[in-house]
């Protein structure tokens, strides 16, 4: 059974770093044509995606926001990170990451996590 | 960074039909699959459809997906009130060397 879990902290305060992590179960993270994203909802908002990593470790940032993030993965703690620095109370929302599966030239996120509620409040 | 385009709301009657359109560009409806999701609020994120009109096992035959140039259209038949809930058309975009997601529609079931 394939399970992504978000967690991290609740409350965070503008200009600090917001470290989220994503573990996995029921897959690997080195399995070919898979990887992790990291997407987010701002309330009342639309879904925004944020970063992948792939089996490869090959990796794109949301092109507004690559200044300030970084992913990476441990395969043996089967964990995925996402930093977000310099946050702003616009970075409030619900963070979800989500499995990507590859299959020949398509990619779709076939699993998702529950999500986790971050503020960005003083 | 530009996004999809889809209606911000639809509607329809028990049983009825109702689709919902998701517009891009040739940089990712243009060039690869669309895919949708169906969330509600304090969920994850479900794939409704993917590769454009493929069904994961477990979707109803009732959720159906098409694409043209550069846009597609997610079909929902024989309407039910459980299908209230936002739907999201989302597809990769190869300039940006990762996803854009539509704005989102929320399906009201009269």
């Amino acid at each position: 059974q394939v399970t992504l879990k978000e967690s991290g902290p609740v409350l965070v305060k503008p200009t600090e770093t917001l470290t989220l992590t994503c573990t996995v179960s029921g897959f690997s993270l080195s399995n070919v044509r898979m990887g992790v994203s990291w997407i987010r909802q701002p309330p009342g908002k639309a879904l925004e995606w944020l970063a992948n990593i792939f089996s490869n470790e090959r990796k794109s940032y949301s092109t507004s926001l690559k200044t300030r993030l970084t992913i990476s993965r441990d395969t043996s703690k089967s964990q995925v990170v996402l930093s977000l620095t310099k946050t702003d109370h616009v970075d409030t929302g619900t963070y979800y990451c989500a499995r990507i599966r590859e299959d020949h030239i398509d990619r779709y996120f076939d699993y998702w996590g529950q999500g986790t509620l971050v503020t960005v409040s003083s | 960074q530009s996004g999809l385009t889809q209606p911000p709301s639809a509607s329809g009657t028990p049983g009825q039909r109702v689709t919902i359109s998701c517009s891009g560009s040739i940089l990712n409806i243009g060039s690869n699959s669309v895919n949708w999701y169906r969330h509600l609020p304090g969920t994850a994120p479900k794939l409704l459809i993917f590769s454009n009109n493929q069904r994961p096992s477990g979707v109803p035959d009732r959720f159906s997906g098409s694409k043209s140039g550069t846009s597609a259209s997610l079909a929902i038949s024989g309407l039910l009130s459980e299908d209230e809930a936002d739907y999201y058309c989302a597809g990769w975009d190869d300039s940006l060397n990762g996803w854009v997601f539509g704005g989102g529609t929320k399906l009201t079931v009269l």
